[in-house]
């Protein structure tokens, strides 16, 4: 059974830096990529970054590039989130979540199969 | 960027309705569609990958159609659990970015 549960959330200072990490079970952690999502109080769901499962390759969206750092130890089955400069809007509960098999996808770009319960991060002073 | 954009926003449905949700890509992502179900205070849910195909073990009233641009999430049989938060998401190409959503209530 796939597990993802994630952890490191918390209340942060604007400017401030958080690390937040996913351990995974249930499946071959380095067979797989990776993505963060995150989803504001009230709000719909945002994709942040994503990383393939040999943690050569990273892509980010937009809003967090070059603040957040994603990667990956696949010697301990775990995935992180390194958050620096937080902002007010970066205030959500972030989803770890896992992408299946590269062939359901189109390129590197994939869908999200299994999903962690989320820890809230709030960036306020 | 594609922008997806689901309609209607929110709907109210009855028990044993038949519900159907549209998502429309601002351009053409083939079948790189993924539908997923959030109910209040949870994890998303995958429904539907590749636009049509269901997920393992999500009941049969619901199904998926479209290509391209435009696309559509229906349930057959609307039951108690299935009220929630519907989102579509394209894949066709990167960022990986979802519809705002489409809330389905009790009537």
């Amino acid at each position: 059974e796939v597990q993802l549960l994630e952890s490191g959330g918390g209340l942060v200072q604007p400017g401030g830096s958080l690390r937040l990490s996913c351990a995974a079970s249930g499946f071959t952690f380095s067979s797989y990529a990776m993505s963060w999502v995150r989803q504001a109080p009230g709000k719909g769901l945002e994709w942040v970054s994503v990383i393939t499962g040999s943690g050569r390759s990273t892509d980010y969206s937009d809003s967090v590039k070059g603040r957040f750092t994603i990667s990956r130890d696949n010697s301990k089955n775990m995935l992180y989130l390194q958050m620096n400069s937080l902002r007010a809007e970066d205030t959500a509960v972030y989803y770890c979540a896992k992408e299946p098999s590269r062939i359901y996808c189109s390129g590197n770009v994939c869908y999200l199969d299994f999903w962690g319960q989320g820890t809230l991060v709030t960036v306020s002073s | 960027d594609i922008q997806m954009t689901q309609s209607p926003s929110s709907l109210s449905a009855s028990v044993g309705d038949r519900v159907t949700i549209t998502c429309r890509a601002s351009q053409g992502i083939s079948m790189y569609l993924a539908w997923y179900q959030q109910k209040p205070g949870k994890v998303p849910k995958l429904l539907i990958y590749a636009a049509s195909t269901l997920q393992p073990g999500v009941p049969s009233r619901f199904s998926g159609s479209g290509s391209g641009t435009d696309f559509t999430l229906t349930i057959s049989s609307l039951q108690p659990e299935d009220f929630a938060t519907y989102y579509c998401q394209n894949y066709n190409s990167a960022p990986r970015t979802f519809g705002q959503g489409t809330k389905v209530d009790i009537k």
